[in-house]
């Protein structure tokens, strides 16, 4: 079935060096990956999108690439600051299935001074 | 900008009583969703809707109900809460790609 694993529960940085958040799926589907951010006590928002296989798509900072050979998604940033702290949700939509998102159990990111 | 809202935003239950989550959406979305999400975890798909007067199962229905009076909106009703329905629940709606989330509601049964 349609699904999508995120690896990392929880990741603990200094500012300042890079991360990565792991994010595989698995559909029969062709593929649509998201990537959400949820600061403390707020909603989910979206933070990246991509359908484009091999293309590189970036927002405030953030950047990921869909790679459908490896069926990935990994959500990368080159330099963590402390308000990028937040729960990370990789996700992926099955718009023959009422556009259903199916979320990743999501990856913990600390960010220390 | 997108709009999703939820009344109440944070609610006290007792166990065994009837609560009902309301969620209100002016994106003129054909597509609305109830999650649930305990603390520090994912978001888990609850019931769901493609249009008025009409809902869907998803993952997690069992214990929850929902009605879809209208394109705009969406309501999750617990008959008889129980413990372990504390959590936060999100509503949100969509469009042909992206999912917008109302700010939830934080439920309490005691």
């Amino acid at each position: 079935g349609d699904s999508v694993t995120q690896t990392e529960g929880l990741v603990t940085l200094t500012k300042g060096l890079p991360v990565m958040l792991n994010c595989t799926y698995q559909t029969t589907y062709s593929p649509f990956l998201f990537w959400y951010v949820q600061h403390l006590n707020e909603a989910p928002k979206l933070l990246l999108k991509s359908s484009t296989d091999n293309k590189r798509t970036e927002h405030q900072g953030f950047y990921a690439t869909l790679h459908k050979s490896s069926s990935s998604f990994h959500l990368q940033k080159s330099s963590v600051q402390l308000s990028d702290s937040a729960l990370y949700f990789c996700a992926l939509i099955v718009m023959s299935n009422y556009n259903v998102l199916y979320f990743g159990s999501g990856t913990k990111l600390t960010v220390e001074p | 900008e997108a709009a999703v809202t939820q009344s109440p935003r944070s609610k006290v239950a007792v166990t065994g009583g009837k609560v009902t989550l309301s969620c209100h959406q002016t994106n003129n979305h054909d597509y609305m969703y109830w999650y649930r999400q305990d603390t520090g975890h994912g978001l888990r798909l609850i019931h769901y809707s493609y249009v008025a007067d009409s809902t869907e199962k998803g993952d997690i229905p069992d214990g929850y109900k929902a009605s879809r009076p209208s394109q705009e909106n969406f309501s999750l009703i617990l008959e008889l809460a129980s413990l372990s329905q504390t959590a936060v629940y999100f509503c949100a709606s969509s469009d042909r790609y992206e999912q917008y989330f109302g700010p939830g509601t934080r439920l309490t049964v005691l």
